[in-house]
């Protein structure tokens, strides 16, 4: 069974800087799309970004474009989320998924809180 | 970017009731569309894909219909285990995009 266990939320200052990871288990994550999907409290999901399995093509949702890169160390089964800029509004809980098949998002980690706030 | 206007954004509903939730896309996305539910501190569940065909042991009182802008999900009869949130998910054209989530509350 897979498993996906995201890491590096916290409370950090408008402007500033945060890195998630997000480590995969159970199965063979250099072959599948990886995705990050978010969740403001109370609010509803939000898809982010993706990275294709070999990290060749990456997709972003207009409200982090520019500001978060999505990447991703195959060869240690880990995805990454280097989010630049930081505002209040991305105060969510962030999630990675694996897309199975299209569309079709079937793992998702626990998810990790980032707040951001002066 | 394809916008998804999900309606209601709640309801309220009793045991044994038909509950219908629309997603509306801003532009055609043929079947490209899923639907999610979402219960407190779980993680999404996909019930339907391509629009109308039905996840593999997703109970049959959950269907999904629509293509091009105007999709559905209906719940023929519903369950205790029901009330909860439910998304749709376009996949047609990134960046793809959730619908704003219908919560579904007991009567």
């Amino acid at each position: 069974q897979g498993q996906l266990v995201e890491s590096g939320g916290g409370v950090v200052h408008p402007g500033r800087s945060l890195r998630l990871s997000c480590v995969a288990s159970g199965f063979s994550f250099s072959s599948y799309g990886m995705y990050w999907v978010r969740q403001a409290p109370g609010k509803g999901l939000e898809w982010l970004a993706v990275i294709w399995y070999d990290g060749n093509k990456k997709y972003y949702a207009d409200s982090v474009k520019g500001r978060f890169t999505v990447s991703r160390d195959n060869s240690n089964n880990t995805l990454y989320l280097q989010m630049n800029s930081l505002r209040a509004e991305d105060t969510a809980v962030y999630y990675c998924t694996r897309e199975i098949q299209h569309g079709y998002f079937d793992y998702w980690g626990q998810g990790t809180l980032v707040t951001v706030s002066s | 970017d394809i916008q998804m206007t999900q309606s209601p954004s709640s309801l309220s509903a009793s045991v044994g009731d038909r509950v219908t939730i629309t997603c509306r896309a801003s532009q055609g996305i043929r079947n490209d569309l899923g639907w999610y539910q979402q219960k407190p501190g779980k993680a999404p569940k996909r019930l339907i894909y391509a629009a109308s065909s039905l996840q593999s042991g997703v109970p049959s009182r959950f269907s999904g219909s629509g293509s091009g802008t105007e999709f559905t999900l209906t719940i023929s009869s519903l369950q205790p285990e029901d009330f909860a949130t439910y998304y749709c998910l376009q996949h047609y054209d990134y960046p793809w995009t959730f619908g704003q989530g219908t919560k579904v509350e007991i009567k």
